[in-house]
């Protein structure tokens, strides 16, 4: 079955630093792949799209990469801020064909610390 | 900046009573989402609706569960019986584009509580 794998256990880093989340995912070949942000008890919010023929997609402080033989995405954060602090989702997209349903993954909780 | 509603934003509810969580998307979109989130978990997928039909349904979405779009503006979420199980953010979601071609844009949620 598909499995989108994201590290469950809180990253916590200093201010200033660069955040690194990881998602893996299995029985996925997806042809697109999202990162939201959710805060508690609100509606997930769409930060990043990449394409699987794009290596690497930026946004002001926020980088992407998406491997897809290796079946990750990397979820970058440079010079943190504590505003940054929140539930980073990633969601692996079907292709057309594959699906009519965005599936998330579990999250990874980011806590920047001053 | 075109947005997503959702109401109510918290409806306390007896076991076994029928609820309606109401959605309204944002205008120009034609794809239109429920997801769901226990409390401490993760964001799970309901069902998808396009062209005025459920074009994709989880296993969470029994026959206790109904989508509706009464008109050119809602979205509903029906639960006609509901379990303790249903106590749950409730997240309405809507996109121009078809799934995963383009981002999602979420309500802030209908929190359920089932007593």
């Amino acid at each position: 079955s598909q499995k989108i794998e994201q590290n469950s256990e809180a990253l916590n880093i200093q201010e200033g630093k660069t955040a690194t989340l990881t998602c893996n995912y299995t029985n996925y070949s997806p042809a697109y792949l999202q990162w939201y942000r959710q805060d508690p008890g609100r509606g997930p919010v769409f930060l990043l799209l990449i394409r699987e023929n794009e290596k690497e997609k930026r946004k002001e402080r926020l980088k992407v990469t998406f491997d897809t033989t290796l079946k990750q995405s990397l979820f970058h954060i440079t010079a943190s801020q504590p505003a940054d602090s929140a539930t980073y989702l990633c969601a692996p997209s079907p292709r057309t064909g594959g699906g009519n349903k965005l599936t998330f993954g579990t999250g990874t909780q980011l806590k920047v610390e001053l | 900046e075109p947005e997503v509603t959702q109401t109510p934003s918290h409806q306390v509810t007896q076991m076994g009573q029928e609820v309606i969580l109401r959605c309204v998307p944002i205008s120009n979109h034609l794809y239109f989402y429920w997801y769901r989130q226990i409390l401490g978990q993760k964001v799970e997928f309901l069902v998808s609706f396009y062209n005025n039909e459920i074009s994709e349904k989880s296993e969470i979405f029994d026959d206790q569960f109904s989508v509706e779009r009464p008109d050119g503006s809602n979205f509903t979420l029906k639960i006609r019986s509901t379990k303790l199980e249903d106590s749950a953010m409730y997240f309405c979601a809507s996109s121009d584009k078809g799934p995963g071609t383009g981002e999602l844009f979420f309500g802030e949620g209908s929190r359920l509580t089932v007593l």
